[in-house]
């Protein structure tokens, strides 16, 4: 079974310092995407990076950007400079070819002031 | 902006009702899925939609139907609601294909409690 792991069901940050928050996957494909998404209180859920697993060099959006291990499996998010606003669910999602996109449980992020 | 819109945010049935769940969304996307999200699980597809009266089962469709009759519109249908159904449902719609890397939009979801 092709699987989706967030160890931390809930972290914690105080504005403006640096998290990151970790996902392992399980499969025998070669080829796929991996996503994080992100689901504000009571708000819609967010597209805030994407990877596609041939590709070498880590994707950035901003503040936000991944550590893509592809020996180890393994798809971790970083969040610098955090803000208030960045309080959410997270989810890691994975989606091998030709199947459908895997969630993971969430991770649940508080940013202090 | 994509908007994807979920007909209620909060939903209160009781067990055997049958319940219908709407979604809208405004981009004129082919493809519409549904969600069911629990705490510890994740999010689960139940349905998906790639054309007009089109479906295709996910992975947990027991219990469930769905309709599509309009390109914007696709119901989530509980035939006859179980206390085990209580759960926040999400909708979301895409340009691409079920199987594609492009990003889904989300709606903000329905909580619903079947009691």
């Amino acid at each position: 079974a092709q699987t989706v792991t967030q160890s931390q069901p809930e972290m914690s940050v105080q504005e403006a310092e640096t998290v990151t928050l970790s996902c392992t996957y399980d499969t025998s494909e070669s080829n796929y995407y991996l996503f994080w998404y992100k689901q504000p209180p009571s708000r819609q859920m967010i597209l805030v990076i994407r990877q596609e697993a041939y590709k070498q060099q880590n994707a950035t959006e901003n503040r936000f950007s991944v550590n893509f291990q592809k020996a180890a499996k393994s798809f971790s998010l970083k969040i610098s400079d955090s803000q208030l606003g960045d309080t959410a669910m997270y989810f890691c999602a994975f989606r091998p070819n030709n199947n459908d996109m895997r969630f993971g449980a969430g991770t649940r992020l508080t940013v202090k002031p | 902006d994509v908007k994807v819109t979920q007909s209620s945010r909060y939903l209160v049935k009781r067990t055997g009702e049958k319940v219908f769940l709407e979604c809208v969304q405004d981009m004129d996307h082919e493809n519409m899925f549904w969600y069911r999200q629990d705490p510890g699980l994740g999010l689960r597809l139940i349905y998906f939609s790639y054309d007009v009266k089109m479906k295709e089962k996910g992975d947990i469709p027991e219990g469930y139907s769905v309709s599509r009759e309009k390109k914007e519109r696709f119901s989530l249908i509980l035939e006859s609601a179980s206390t085990n159904q209580t759960s926040m449902y999400l909708c979301a719609s895409s340009s691409a294909g079920r199987y594609s890397n492009q990003p889904q939009h989300f709606g903000d979801g329905t909580r619903l409690s079947i009691l």
